[in-house]
């Protein structure tokens, strides 16, 4: 079982909807990560907060906006996706963020955007 | 850009056989190196760290050539539930000062009776 819990497991949204996914982990991780993958390609980076500051943004567009409350939660909010935004989601959390920390990866959320 | 490469495959293999993947990586300063499993629909899974002298863990052993820049999976004995898609993952200093994984595309596995 993962020790990196990811909710909702699947989430079906329409274009005009607002919705957030959530992450939570409870290893005193300090680094939290969102990747994004698609089907039979590798996850790519989106975000990484490093003890509770977005320290990476890969020019991800603005319709994802992610928030880190505290140390243990990371969100990403989903305003006016568009269908090709379609695609797993995965939330990894490593001790530190720094060189040699192997990330831990949630479940999950499928995501599919009508 | 960094590039990390491997063989998509699929490699079909039997089971008990010993069965190999390599991962390629462009940046020559890249320090840490890891392999995930990962089960269709699923998350990928942490399976080894690769160490600069190699390192084994039960079946499966890893090795690193900095010079060739590739890393390589053996898995020997292969089971059926070794049937997945293996991903190289490559960790990175962005300018940021901050570490981030880059994975291969992955290369699936199919293990048969």
């Amino acid at each position: 079982d993962t020790e990196v819990t990811q909710t909702p497991k699947h989430l079906v949204m329409g274009m005009t909807n607002k919705k957030s996914l959530k992450c939570e982990q409870h290893m005193g991780h300090r680094a939290m990560y969102w990747y994004k993958q698609k089907a039979k390609k590798p996850p790519e980076l989106m975000f990484v907060y490093s003890y509770e500051k977005l320290s990476i943004n890969e020019s991800v567009p603005s319709r994802f906006s992610p928030e880190c409350p505290n140390s243990s939660l990371l969100n990403l909010h989903l305003h006016a996706l568009q269908p090709e935004d379609s695609a797993l989601y995965l939330c990894a959390s490593s001790p530190s963020g720094q060189l040699g920390s192997p990330l831990h990866f949630g479940n999950g959320t499928r995501l599919t955007v009508t | 850009r960094k590039e990390v490469e491997q063989d998509p495959g699929p490699f079909n293999v039997p089971e008990g056989a010993t069965v190999a993947f390599n991962c390629t990586y462009s940046n020559s300063a890249s320090q840490s190196f890891f392999w995930y499993r990962q089960d269709c629909r699923k998350e990928p899974k942490l399976l080894m760290s690769v160490y600069s002298s190699g390192n084994e863990d039960g079946r499966f052993t890893a090795q690193l050539n900095r010079a060739s820049q590739y890393i390589s999976l053996l898995i020997r004995d292969s089971k059926l539930s070794d049937s997945a898609t293996y991903l190289c993952a490559v960790n990175d200093l962005m300018n940021s000062g901050y570490s981030t994984l880059t994975f291969g595309k992955g290369t699936m596995l199919l293990v048969s009776p």
